[in-house]
């Protein structure tokens, strides 16, 4: 079966400082990994996606993740936050068949 | 114009009543999915369709049911609504192959059931 869990359903960072949010996954097979990014009123986006390929994946708006298989994890990292970053995070993890499975979500908050 | 559409956006019922979410896509994608989100739950699936005659149920079907009624169009029921039905609806579309493609997702239905 396939899951994904993400720690910290809440981050705040100041304007300017990194962004790490963090996803670990239990999977039956290599997964294939997501992160998408939902706005207020909107729906979700992707930033990114892991598909076997290069471990450093990098995404749109600055955003980067590194596929660790020995940690089971996905993080999610910005160097430089910035105020249109708020916004709430999804990781998500695809069985290679039918579904995707994804994360409870992390809310970011940046503070000027 | 958005490439998955739902209609309508907003939606306030009441207890009882039967409620039917739209979702009407231009992406030619043949996998189409619904789910549901709620605070602190993510995303949870309820129905999939993989083509216009394959359905499949989600994690959390009960009191809900589909149609997939085109390739570009599937639409979510809900028979007789109850409160704990209150939440925000989000349908997706996905290409029709290896499951490294992701999926797109419509704008959403904030459905609240008094």
């Amino acid at each position: 079966a396939q899951s994904v869990t993400q720690l910290g359903s809440h981050v705040s960072v100041s304007e300017g400082a990194l962004v790490l949010l963090r996803c670990n996954y239990s999977s039956s097979v290599p997964p294939y990994l997501f992160w998408y990014v939902q706005y207020p009123n909107q729906g979700l986006q992707l930033l990114l996606k892991y598909t076997s390929a290069a471990t450093l994946v990098k995404g749109i708006n600055g955003f980067e993740a590194e596929f660790k298989k020995s940690e089971t994890s996905f993080h999610l990292t910005k160097p430089s936050a910035h105020m249109s970053d708020a916004a709430e995070y999804f990781c998500a993890v695809s069985d290679r068949g039918n579904q995707f499975y994804f994360g409870t979500g992390t809310s970011l908050t940046v503070i000027p | 114009d958005a490439d998955v559409t739902q209609t309508p956006r907003n939606r306030i019922t009441k207890t009882g009543k039967r409620i039917m979410l739209e979702c009407s896509q231009t992406k030619g994608h043949d996998r189409m999915y619904w789910y549901r989100q709620d605070p602190g739950l993510g995303l949870r699936l309820i129905y999939y369709s993989f083509d216009v005659k394959d359905i499949n149920k989600g994690e959390i079907s009960d009191g809900y049911s589909v149609s997939r009624q085109a390739q570009a169009k599937f639409s979510l029921s809900l028979e007789s609504a109850i409160p704990n039905q209150t939440a925000l609806y989000f349908c997706a579309t996905s290409e029709d192959s290896d499951s490294n493609q992701p999926q797109h997702f419509g704008d959403g239905t904030r459905l609240s059931i008094l």
